[in-house]
């Protein structure tokens, strides 16, 4: 268990609907990235927060937000959803600083867009 | 800009053997980090090994070693009396020090064990 916890495990929605994905990050870890995994593919990266700011985007698309809130937790909102944006989402979380700068991934949600 | 390039695929080991999984990166950076992540059928991604770029020794995880060699910008991990369990995609990824601490992740390589 690496503590980062991610909720729904599998949420199932429609094209056109809007969805919102959870995270709580490691207990002290202020950093939350955001990861897009499609079938048999590497990870994409989405966006990172640093106690609450945007820290760094990827190739995240305009019908993608997220946030992190005071109490460090995540949220990525999916709007307009369409066939290719299903995937595995993953969120995962670090210390900024040392010592050892590793990523804790939680264990993603898993999105179906019918 | 950095980038990490796995240019395997996948790769085949018989159970019991030693494989070796190719990492390259591009930086010109000085400090920085970098993993190996496995991510078996259940896609968890699992912490197998990480090399702080400043230390010249090479990090060991039991059966896990990694061959780094920073003026080649390479990074192999060399998985030694390979075992059932260990057939996963393993993930290569760089971690920044400064600026964005973002991290970047190679393509993957699957790798089989066969019985």
């Amino acid at each position: 268990d690496s503590g980062v916890t991610q909720t729904p495990k599998h949420l199932i929605t429609a094209t056109g609907q809007r969805v919102t994905l959870r995270c709580s990050p490691r207990s002290g870890d202020l950093s939350v990235y955001w990861y897009q995994q499609s079938l048999d593919q590497g990870l994409q990266f989405l966006i990172q927060y640093y106690n609450g700011e945007e820290r760094a985007k990827g190739n995240i698309l305009e019908r993608f937000s997220a946030q992190q809130f005071p109490d460090l937790h995540s949220e990525l909102n999916l709007s307009s959803l369409e066939l290719g944006d299903s995937a595995l989402y993953f969120c995962a979380s670090s210390a900024l600083g040392g010592p050892t700068y590793e990523q804790y991934f939680g264990p993603g949600t898993r999105l179906t867009v019918t | 800009a950095q980038t990490v390039t796995q240019s395997q695929p996948e790769m085949s080991v018989q159970e019991a053997e030693t494989v070796t999984l190719s990492c390259t990166y591009d930086t010109s950076e000085s400090d920085y980090y970098l993993f190996w992540y496995k991510q078996p059928p259940s896609r968890q991604m699992i912490l197998v090994i990480r090399q702080e770029a400043y230390k010249q020794q090479n990090a060991t995880e039991n059966r896990f070693s990694v061959n780094f060699q920073k003026a080649a910008k390479s990074f192999s991990l060399k998985i030694s009396d390979s075992q059932l369990g260990d057939a996963a995609m393993y993930f290569c990824a760089y971690r920044i020090i400064s600026g964005t601490y973002k991290y970047i992740f190679g393509t993957g390589t699957r790798l089989k064990v066969l019985a």
